[in-house]
């Protein structure tokens, strides 16, 4: 069965704080994984998609990158927009996706 | 170009009542999907579909029925609604092939 476990599951930071967001998985066949970000009342909004060990991906203060066994979106001097859920997940050989249960970042002026 | 839209945005049933979630895409998109963010629990497949007339079972079907008349719609359909589905439920859709999934704003759904 496909496990996708997001860490910590809450993180406050202080504005400019630099810190990284683990995800680790185990997933049939994965062919990619991606992270998205989800405002409160909103649907996931889509991020990156990474696709094999060593890519590393960046947009603005946030960065992914993928190993074999874990993910990490590392947010430098994170800004308090940059406050929301972060959900990591991973897609298998038959093209379904396994979610995390994200991380809540909170990002305090 | 609206992307994903669903309606209605919250709903509020009694136990046994029945009710259909509409999703609508303007993508042109092949896939859609269904998944339903409970607390702690991360978002879910219940149903997804990969071509007009087509609809297969996802994570968690049981007490859900989907249907897929249109390529640009894929309606979610509870008989009987239960307590246990409370929940928000997301749509989602993508072209074949890719995996990005682009949500819809999600329908927070109470069952008394």
């Amino acid at each position: 069965e496909d496990q996708v476990t997001q860490s910590p599951e809450a993180l406050r930071l202080q504005e400019g704080e630099s810190s990284s967001l683990n995800c680790s998985y185990t997933v049939s066949g994965l062919r990619g994984l991606f992270w998205y970000r989800q405002d409160p009342g909103k649907g996931p909004e889509f991020l990156f998609t990474l696709y094999s060990a060593g890519e590393e991906k960046e947009k603005e203060r946030l960065k992914a990158t993928l190993t074999k066994k874990e993910s990490f979106l590392h947010i430098t001097a994170p800004k308090p927009e940059d406050s929301a859920t972060y959900l990591c997940a991973g897609v298998n050989a038959g093209n379904m996706l396994t979610f995390g249960g994200g991380t809540r970042l909170m990002v305090k002026p | 170009n609206a992307g994903v839209t669903q309606t209605p945005k919250f709903r509020v049933l009694k136990t046994g009542q029945s009710m259909t979630l509409l999703c609508a895409q303007d993508m042109n998109h092949e896939y859609m999907y269904w998944y339903r963010q409970d607390p702690g629990m991360g978002l879910r497949l219940i149903h997804y579909s990969v071509g007009e007339g087509t609809t297969a079972k996802g994570e968690v079907p049981d007490g859900y029925n989907v249907s897929r008349l249109k390529k640009q719609n894929f309606l979610l359909g509870l008989e009987s609604a239960a307590p246990s589905q409370t929940s928000v439920y997301f749509c989602a859709s993508s072209p074949p092939g890719a995996d990005t999934q682009y949500f819809g704003p999600g329908t927070r759904l109470t069952v008394l």
